[in-house]
């Protein structure tokens, strides 16, 4: 079992669509967990981290329920410039590891 | 406040060839990661180290990989003899020692012919 699962899609959506993604991850120990974007070609860039509380940062909303080991992001009225790939990132639990540990991404793409 | 730098951008070696793939951290980091995605694939850990010190290295190869973050200068991930598989984006990321969160340099695509 991977460390931390995504579903790969791709996504298709239109313009000012609601789109939703999961993921899940193996380590119930993690301490941290992050939302990542992805451009073609591109290094990652931090979107959001992400709190048991849930939180929001403009149209984009990040859940994560520990007990069920479940991560998800939430992006409203989507747009063009959202296309991108999604990664799901988990850091560890303890100790002197401090590496991330990705998700294989979800491919979005937002549609004209 | 620059960025994660990282140089080359594009590398280009033919097979049996060293590379050398350099970056400095943001101003204030102490910690830097390096980090390999292979064609169509995700990010995979390969070392983290901090001034003069490799903290872990669980993910970099047995063989023909070394890296090193001196007391002056980038850090260097250091390719022996490099061969086709090794072509991949190679990514470095740095952070400051309180925090759990990296970024990321613009990488160095390695090319090997």
């Amino acid at each position: 079992r991977k460390e931390v699962e995504q579903d790969p899609g791709p996504f298709n959506v239109p313009e000012g669509a609601t789109v939703a993604f999961n993921c899940t991850y193996s380590n119930s120990a993690s301490q941290s967990f992050f939302w990542y974007r992805q451009d073609c070609r591109k290094e990652p860039k931090l979107l959001m981290s992400v709190y048991s509380s849930g939180n929001e940062d403009g149209r984009f909303t990040a859940q994560l329920n520990r007990a069920s080991q479940y991560i998800s992001l939430l992006i409203r009225d989507s747009k063009l410039s959202d296309s991108a790939t999604y990664l799901c990132v988990v850091f560890p639990s303890s100790g002197s590891a401090r590496q991330l540990t990705f998700g294989s991404g979800t491919q979005l793409t937002v549609l004209p | 406040n620059a960025g994660v730098m990282q140089n080359p951008r594009h590398l280009v070696r033919r097979r049996g060839q060293e590379a050398r793939l350099r970056c400095s951290p943001m101003k204030g980091h102490s910690h830097v990661y390096w980090y390999r995605q292979l064609p169509e694939e995700g990010l995979k850990f390969m070392v983290y180290l901090q001034k003069e010190n490799i903290i872990d290295e669980s993910g970099m190869p047995k063989e023909r990989f070394s890296a090193e973050f001196p007391k002056e200068g980038p850090s260097i991930l250091r390719i022996q003899q490099v061969v086709r598989g090794d072509s991949a984006a190679y990514f470095c990321a740095s952070s400051p020692p309180t925090l759990n969160i990296q970024y990321f340099g613009a990488g160095t695509r390695l090319s090997v012919l």
